[in-house]
């Protein structure tokens, strides 16, 4: 099973700044990844896939890149809505698998 | 709009059987475009894919789950379901149904997701 690690667990950042998350996968999964929100009670929601090509409806100031082996996601000039959790998921191989997490919050 | 909904018990007893049923509108699960699947999450926890089936009935489980899993799917209804038996406590979580492209794409409609609480 392929591990995907997330960083950091939890990310301060103010209202208006920049956050950048990272995600590894133990092996490689070609550009086979998703990034996802989820906030409290709900679903997640799909927001980047392929690696970098937004879903449909996701904000421009999302946007997902690969650096070697790190995948990142930047969502540029935070709104208030976008402190969430985030988890990164390969479906490169079966069974796809996420990271763990990172919690976005207010600082 | 596709739209997906979790329906069955919330609680099962210790040792019992886990059913779930994923009722699909907007969209027909005969397509072969897309695999229909089962993803938990445990309460403050992460999300683990429980096991997926395509149109043709051909289905994927996560080997954690060993033999306990069943995948089934009824086109004539627009539904798919989940059988997971001799359920423990560990298998206490929010089960979300989810749709998601056949081949490598993305889960991109999820259900609202149902709990489902295992006790003793």
């Amino acid at each position: 099973e392929v591990v995907m690690t997330q960083s950091p667990a939890t990310l301060s950042v103010s209202p208006g700044e920049r956050a950048t998350l990272s995600c590894r996968a133990s092996q490689s999964v070609s550009r086979y990844l998703a990034w996802y929100q989820q906030k409290p009670g709900q679903a997640p929601r799909l927001l980047i896939y392929g690696a970098s090509t937004r879903a449909t409806g996701i904000p421009a100031r999302f946007s997902g890149s690969v650096s070697g082996t790190e995948f990142i996601l930047t969502i540029s000039s935070l709104q208030s809505e976008d402190f969430a959790v985030y988890y990164c998921q390969q479906y490169n191989h079966w069974p796809d698998t996420f990271g763990q997490g990172t919690k976005l919050e207010i600082k | 709009q596709v739209q997906l909904r979790e329906s069955g018990p919330g609680l099962v007893k210790h040792s019992q059987t886990l059913s779930l049923t994923c009722s699909v509108s907007g969209d027909s699960i005969s397509s072969d475009k897309y695999l229909w699947g089962w993803i938990r999450q445990p309460a403050g926890k992460g999300l683990e894919w429980v096991g997926r089936v395509d149109s043709s009935g051909k289905t994927d489980y996560n080997p954690s789950l060993g033999s306990r899993l069943s995948i089934s799917i009824d086109t004539s209804k627009n539904q798919f379901s989940l059988e997971l038996n001799s359920v423990t406590a560990a298998d206490t979580a929010v089960y979300y149904c989810v749709r998601r492209g056949y081949w490598y794409q993305p889960n991109d409609f999820w259900g609202q997701g149902t709990l489902v609480t295992v006790s003793s």
